[in-house]
């Protein structure tokens, strides 16, 4: 597996707004996954965007995916205070099990 | 059908002493996976293991550190004489199969080493 690299470190928004994310990696990947860590907890897998898809949608979550720029983002709309986390995505290759993180981005939704 | 289960949930130790983590993966899963979280940081992968076996461990340190999945029972994540630098949280993670699918993760472990 290989790392992605997440962008902005951080992130403040007022509830209501919409909060987007991105993460780009260096090779060729097998599908991205993008995972949320509320503060001190184990992460929770939000979604898998597979290499021959272009975008995903998940409730309020919209995933992109861009192959020929080697990124993707992640959209959250209409935020709420509950979607306060950190975001992770895992660039995943066809050989790789384990999942590598970057430093994630730090969203934080005020009422 | 029970998440990942992992005990304890805090852990704290004296410098020196053995750290014993605990991961129980979801019930069908084979394969589990240790990572390590410093403040403030990604996760780190550490280990991958199958039952009665060690898949890939590149990112486990090379001395005081082990893992086990044994064919009953709990993966087991083992530090000896443990340091400082050793505090930290500790997820697991297990999936149903091999390749580049979705983990699910465990509360994870916050080791206290004083």
């Amino acid at each position: 597996s290989q790392q992605g690299e997440e962008d902005p470190q951080a992130l403040s928004i007022q509830e209501g707004e919409n909060a987007t994310m991105n993460c780009s990696y260096k090779t060729s990947i097998n599908n991205l996954q993008w995972y949320r860590q509320n503060s001190g907890r184990g992460l929770v897998h939000l979604i898998l965007i597979r290499s021959n898809e272009r975008e995903k949608h998940s409730g309020r979550l919209r995933v992109t995916l861009d192959t020929s720029k080697k990124s993707s983002s992640l959209l959250i709309t209409a935020s709420r205070a509950a979607d306060t986390a950190s975001y992770f995505c895992a660039p995943g290759t066809a050989a790789g099990n384990k999942l590598t993180f970057g430093g994630g981005t730090r969203v934080l939704v005020k009422p | 059908n029970a998440g990942v289960m992992q005990n304890p949930r805090h852990l704290v130790r004296r410098r020196g002493q053995e750290a014993r983590l605990r991961c129980s993966p979801m019930k069908g899963h084979s394969h589990v996976y240790w990572y390590r979280q410093l403040p403030e940081e990604g996760l780190k992968f550490m280990v991958y293991l199958q039952k009665e076996n060690i898949i890939d461990e590149s990112g486990m340190p090379k001395e005081r550190f082990s893992a086990e999945f044994p064919k009953e029972g709990p993966s087991i994540l083992r530090i000896q004489q443990v340091v400082r630098g050793d505090s930290a949280a500790y997820f697991c993670a297990s999936s149903p199969s091999a390749g580049p699918n979705e983990q699910y993760f465990g509360p994870g472990t916050r080791l206290t080493v004083t």
